[in-house]
C-alpha cells in the first residue's frame, strides 16, 4: 500500500531564515506530487505540483520554491521566510490522470516568528 | 476559480442529517470530497465524475449535477465521528489541478 511521509511535523523559524520541507511517497511509481498551504481556518491553496522528476509548476508567485530530485521525493524550500509563510503545509500525491483523487501527508505546521 | 461551499458551518445532534453544497462557475469534469479533522490532514471521501455518477461511502453519499456545476454531500444519521471540516475540490478537465473550496465545518454533538 502507498504511504506518504512529511517532516518535520512542526517547525518554528525566525523571519529571514531558510526553509526546507521534505515529502516522500512509498509504494507507487511516477506519482503526481503537490504542495499545499493552509492558513488557519481556511481552505487549501495549491503552491506547486509536479508530474515528474525535475518538472515543477508554480501556482502562486512567492518566495517559495519546489524541487523534485527523485521520483518519489518532493521538497519545498525558501531562502528567506516571511511572517506570511506561516501555515500548515501539506504534501499530496495522486495518479492523475488515471486516478485523480489525492492523498495527503500528515503535514508540517510552520510558525514564522 | 474557487468553488463556493455552503453552509460555512453546521451543528447537528447525533443521528440528524445534513447536506453540504459545492458550486462552481465553470464546467467541471469531476468533484472530489474530503474531510479534515482538527490538526490532521484531509482524507479523501469520494469522487464524482461528469455524467452525474453518484458514489456512496457508508452513510455518506453525494451527487453531481454537471449542468448546474453543483455537487451536494449528504450525511445521514450523523455520527460523532463525522465532525470535521468538509472540502470539495473541483477538476475542470481530466488530470487538471484541483481547486478547493473554503470548507464547511460540521460539528456533531451527542
Amino acid at each position: 500500500s502507498q504511504t506518504i511521509h512529511q517532516w518535520p511535523a512542526t517547525l518554528v523559524q525566525p523571519v529571514g531564515s531558510p526553509l526546507s520541507l521534505e515529502c516522500t511517497v512509498e509504494g507507487t511509481s511516477n506519482p503526481n506530487l503537490y504542495w499545499y498551504r493552509q492558513a488557519a481556518g481556511r481552505g487549501l491553496q495549491l503552491l506547486f505540483y509536479s508530474v515528474g522528476i525535475g518538472q515543477i509548476s508554480s501556482e502562486v508567485p512567492q518566495n517559495l520554491s519546489a524541487s523534485r530530485p527523485q521520483d518519489r521525493q518532493f521538497i519545498l524550500s525558501s531562502k528567506k521566510l516571511l511572517l506570511s509563510d506561516s501555515g500548515f503545509y501539506l504534501c499530496a500525491w495522486s495518479m492523475a490522470p488515471t486516478s485523480s483523487e489525492q492523498y495527503f501527508g500528515p503535514g508540517t505546521r510552520l510558525t514564522v516568528t | 476559480q474557487q468553488p463556493v461551499q455552503s453552509p460555512q458551518a453546521v451543528i447537528l445532534r447525533e443521528g440528524e442529517d445534513a447536506v453540504i453544497n459545492c458550486s462552481s462557475s465553470k464546467a467541471l469534469y469531476s468533484v472530489h470530497w474530503y474531510r479534515q479533522k482538527h490538526g490532521e490532514a484531509p482524507v479523501f471521501l469520494m469522487i464524482l465524475l461528469k455524467g452525474g455518477e453518484q458514489k456512496g461511502h457508508e452513510k455518506i453519499s453525494a451527487s453531481f449535477n454537471e449542468k448546474k456545476q453543483q455537487s451536494s454531500l449528504y450525511l445521514t444519521a450523523s455520527q460523532l465521528s463525522y465532525s470535521g471540516t468538509y472540502f470539495c475540490g473541483t477538476e475542470e478537465t481530466s488530470g487538471s489541478r484541483l481547486t478547493f473550496g473554503e470548507g464547511t465545518q460540521l460539528t456533531v454533538n451527542p
